[in-house]
């Protein structure tokens, strides 16, 4: 099966400064990359998502790359804030629905 | 507006016991998801479900097995509950092209 690595697994940023989580995938196969973010005792919720097609895509402060070739694709928060504080998940999946998740980054924004 | 809703937030039960965890939801989504998370391993797929009565193996389904006689619901159950089971237990749902999941709240389970 899929197997997702994430690094690093805990990252502490100044306010105001940049974050970026890297994850590798095995299954070239895999066609849709999502990132989820777990604020301390809520839920997993999608903040950004990409597919195949597509080599970058920006929402605001978030953006997301992905480099097939490589099978890697990386989450760049810029301008961190104090709520961008939270676990952050990658995944990857080859039929849009089965997830395969890395271990999860935790990110503290030191005010 | 809470989409998918799992019945109990904390759970303790005793080494041995049979143990359902239940999740409901109403999006009319086809496929369903159990995964637990644990620190340092993410979320790792136990069962899924793509249909009424259909259930597939995720990565550590020992120990477990699952039930979906309605499409608006899927059940986890611990047939001999173990003290390694010990974990937070999420639910997630999504329909096909919709790509994300909406998860649940999270059971944190916990056998003594």
């Amino acid at each position: 099966g899929e197997n997702v690595e994430q690094h690093p697994s805990t990252l502490s940023v100044q306010e105001g400064d940049s974050a970026v989580i890297k994850c590798t995938y095995s299954d070239s196969a895999s066609n849709y990359f999502p990132w989820y973010k777990q604020e301390l005792g809520k839920r997993p919720q999608l903040i950004i998502d990409i597919r195949s097609n597509v080599g970058e895509k920006k929402d605001q402060r978030i953006a997301v790359t992905l480099n097939k070739t490589a099978k890697h694709f990386s989450l760049h928060i810029t301008e961190t804030q104090p709520e961008d504080s939270a676990v952050y998940f990658c995944a990857a999946s080859r039929n849009d629905y089965k997830l395969s998740f890395g271990a999860g980054t935790t990110v503290t924004v030191r005010a | 507006d809470v989409k998918v809703t799992q019945s109990s937030r904390y759970l303790v039960k005793r080494t041995g016991e049979k143990v359902f965890l239940e999740c409901v939801q109403d999006m009319d989504h086809e496929n369903m998801f159990w995964y637990r998370q644990d620190p340092g391993l993410g979320l790792r797929l136990i069962y899924f479900s793509y249909d009424v009565k259909m259930k597939e193996k995720g990565d550590i389904p020992e120990g477990y097995s699952v039930s979906r006689e309605k499409k608006e619901r899927f059940s986890l159950i611990l047939e001999s509950a173990s003290t390694n089971q010990t974990s937070m237990y999420l639910c997630a749902s999504t329909t096909p092209g919709r790509g994300g999941y909406t998860f649940g709240s999270g059971t944190r389970l916990t056998v003594v």
